[in-house]
This record gives structure tokens, C-alpha cells and sequence, in this order.
């Protein structure tokens, strides 16, 4: 079955403790993002990345990594979680070639940091 | 960059009727236009998508129309049902001929609401 997953799906912390969110998707996709959903504020782009070892920038980037070693894996990193950086996080993969630009989202974690 | 706002948050119909969400975007160059479903603790997931050089397009119950020249594209759900409750989301993108990156641009969703 073609899918992302992540995890953990729900993770609590506290302030300053390093964690890692994994990602990793089977259908041999090219690109793969990382998103955040706040409540009033939709998704928006923390990291993308469009291969193996080639990551940019998204909309919202402070505070966290990524990194793209393998091509089925795009872990999130918060070194240093603060509160403001509770949040819903997604993964998402999609294909380099039209002719679909579908996004394929994992479900999602819910990180709480306190 | 890309602005795209959607209308309304929320948004609540009776089973049967009809449900209309629109979003408007700013970058005249945006070329592709997704609409995802996000269901209760689940990611967003396509339902259906447009690319510039067509008006409408229709999947069943659900179309989505796009006026270039205004700048606003809107997603039109008939003959509502309970499990088309769920927030959707509208977002605009730049694509490239052959391979190339493209980033969305989401609006802040609308939640709508089919009571039956």
C-alpha cells in the first residue's frame, strides 16, 4: 500500500529537549516536505526537499532540521523545542513528473511542548 | 510570494443541499490550483485540482471552477452527505514544465458541516 508514514503520532515534551519526528514514504517519490497546521492559519511550509542530500527552506524554518539521506526517509529535528512550536506537524512526498502533483500527506503528529 | 485566502471558515449545510467554498490567490504566474480533504485526525488528501488553462473541471459530486482574470477559483459540493464533513483546503502553486519543484500556498481551510 502506498504510503507516508510518521512518527511518533503524538509526542510530549518539555522545553529544550531535543526530539526527532521520522517520515518515510514507499512510493519512491522525489520531493518531501514537512508542514505545520495551526488552528485559523492552514498548512504551512516549514522544509522541503527535492532529492537525496538537497533541502530548502519553507515558509516557517526557524527552529527547526531536516535532513535527506536517504531518499525514502525526511526526518524534522527540533533541537530545542520551545512552546510556541506545539503544534500538528505532516509529512508529505510527491513525484518529480507530471502528470499528477498530488501531495500524499502522512497523518500527522501532534507535539505538545511545555 | 503567493496570498491565497479562503472563504468561509466554517461552513454548515443541510444533507441534500449544495456547499460552496472560495479562495482567492495574488500571483498572476500560480498555474495549479488542488483542493484537499482533511477527515478528523487524518492528513489532507486530494479530491480534485485544476490547472490554469481550464475553466472547470467536475469529479462526480464535486467541481471546481477558476476565474484567471479574477483570480479566484471556488470548490462546489452537490447533494451534500454526512461524510463530506471535514475541513478543506484550497492552495495555489507555480509548476514548471518537466521536472521541477513547485511549492503550495494553502488557504486556512474551511470546516464544513453536513447535518442530516
Amino acid at each position: 500500500e502506498a504510503q507516508v508514514t510518521q512518527n511518533p503520532r503524538y509526542l510530549i515534551t518539555v522545553t529544550g529537549k531535543k526530539l526527532t519526528v521520522t517520515c518515510s514514504q514507499n512510493m519512491n517519490h522525489e520531493y518531501m516536505s514537512w508542514y505545520r497546521q495551526d488552528p485559523g492559519l492552514g498548512l504551512r511550509q516549514i522544509y522541503y526537499s527535492m532529492n537525496v542530500e538537497v533541502t530548502d527552506k519553507g515558509d516557517v524554518p526557524e527552529g527547526y532540521k531536516v535532513s535527506r539521506k536517504e531518499k525514502r526517509n525526511f526526518p524534522l529535528i527540533l533541537e530545542s523545542p520551545s512552546p510556541n512550536q506545539t503544534s500538528l506537524y505532516f509529512c508529505a512526498s510527491y513525484p518529480i513528473s507530471p502528470p499528477t502533483y498530488e501531495q500524499y500527506f502522512g497523518p500527522g503528529t501532534r507535539l505538545t511542548v511545555t | 510570494g503567493e496570498n491565497v485566502e479562503q472563504h468561509p471558515s466554517t461552513l454548515s449545510v443541510q444533507e441534500g443541499d449544495s456547499a460552496v467554498i472560495k479562495c482567492t490567490y495574488s500571483d498572476s504566474a500560480s498555474n495549479y490550483f488542488p483542493w484537499y480533504k482533511q477527515e478528523l485526525g487524518k492528513g489532507p488528501q486530494l479530491i480534485i485540482d485544476i490547472r490554469s488553462n481550464v475553466g472547470e473541471k467536475k469529479d462526480q459530486r464535486i467541481a471546481v471552477t477558476l476565474n484567471k482574470t479574477a483570480k479566484h477559483f471556488s470548490l462546489h459540493i452537490t447533494e451534500t452527505q454526512p461524510e463530506d464533513s471535514a475541513v478543506y483546503f484550497c492552495a495555489a502553486s507555480r509548476t514548471y514544465s518537466g521536472a521541477g519543484s513547485y511549492q503550495l500556498t494553502f488557504g486556512k481551510g474551511t470546516k464544513l458541516s453536513v447535518i442530516p
